[in-house]
């Protein structure tokens, strides 16, 4: 069966700080997609980034940047210098699909940057 | 261009009544997804539609789901009769065919009282 675990429920941290939001996931696929989503207040979840199960390469996108480790099983999140426009809920998901079709989502973790 | 549109926002009604949720996806992606999120849970895959068709409805929940999607443009989620563990946020999401991201709508918030 496939599972995302986002142990962080919320988090806080003051602007310019840097924040790691971990995801954790299990799967019996040999093939997967990760992904990461973020949903800002006004609701709508916006697409981050896919990574796929044969990809361990670390991505960087501006503050951005992606930890892939399949030996734990995880895709951490890393937002360094944040800013008060990061705060959002973020969401880590699974599929066997590169598309959008049947997703597992994690609970989601709600950032809040302080100014 | 605009984006994956959802209607309503908002929607509360009795148990036992039924509600129509209407999503318009982004023009051209012919993959439309639902998702839907229960108070405090995973956000939950409901179904696939390709075109018209439906391609993976794994995900809907029981028989009082329908969902349709009219030539391949908007699609409607029907819920009849509705019960209290229905409410929770019903997403909607877009995209084209092949590798590509999806794009989510805002989602309407369904609350079942």
């Amino acid at each position: 069966a496939q599972k995302v675990t986002q142990a962080q429920t919320e988090i806080s941290v003051v602007e310019k700080e840097d924040v790691t939001l971990d995801c954790v996931y299990e799967t019996r696929d040999t093939t997967y997609y990760l992904f990461w989503y973020k949903q800002p207040p006004s609701g709508e979840l916006v697409f981050l980034i896919r990574r796929n199960s044969f990809d361990e390469q670390n991505e960087i996108s501006g503050r951005y940047s992606w930890n892939f480790q399949k030996s734990t099983s995880s895709f951490n999140f890393t937002i360094t210098a944040s800013q008060v426009v990061d705060s959002a809920v973020y969401f880590c998901a699974l599929s066997e699909a590169a598309g959008a079709n049947n997703l597992f989502f994690g609970t989601g973790t709600r950032l809040t940057v302080i100014p | 261009e605009a984006g994956v549109t959802q209607f309503p926002s908002h929607s509360v009604i009795e148990k036992g009544q039924t509600v129509t949720l209407r999503c318009d996806p982004i023009s051209g992606h012919d993959n439309l997804y639902w998702y839907r999120r229960v108070m405090g849970k995973e956000i939950k895959f409901l179904l696939h539609f390709v075109k018209e068709s439906k391609q993976d409805e794994s995900g809907m929940p029981n028989n009082r789901f329908l969902a349709e999607r009219t030539g391949g443009t908007y699609s409607t989620l029907k819920v009849q009769p509705a019960e209290l563990e229905d409410s929770g946020v019903y997403f909607c999401a877009s995209s084209l065919q092949g590798v590509t991201e999806a794009f989510f709508g805002q989602g309407t918030r369904l609350t079942v009282v």
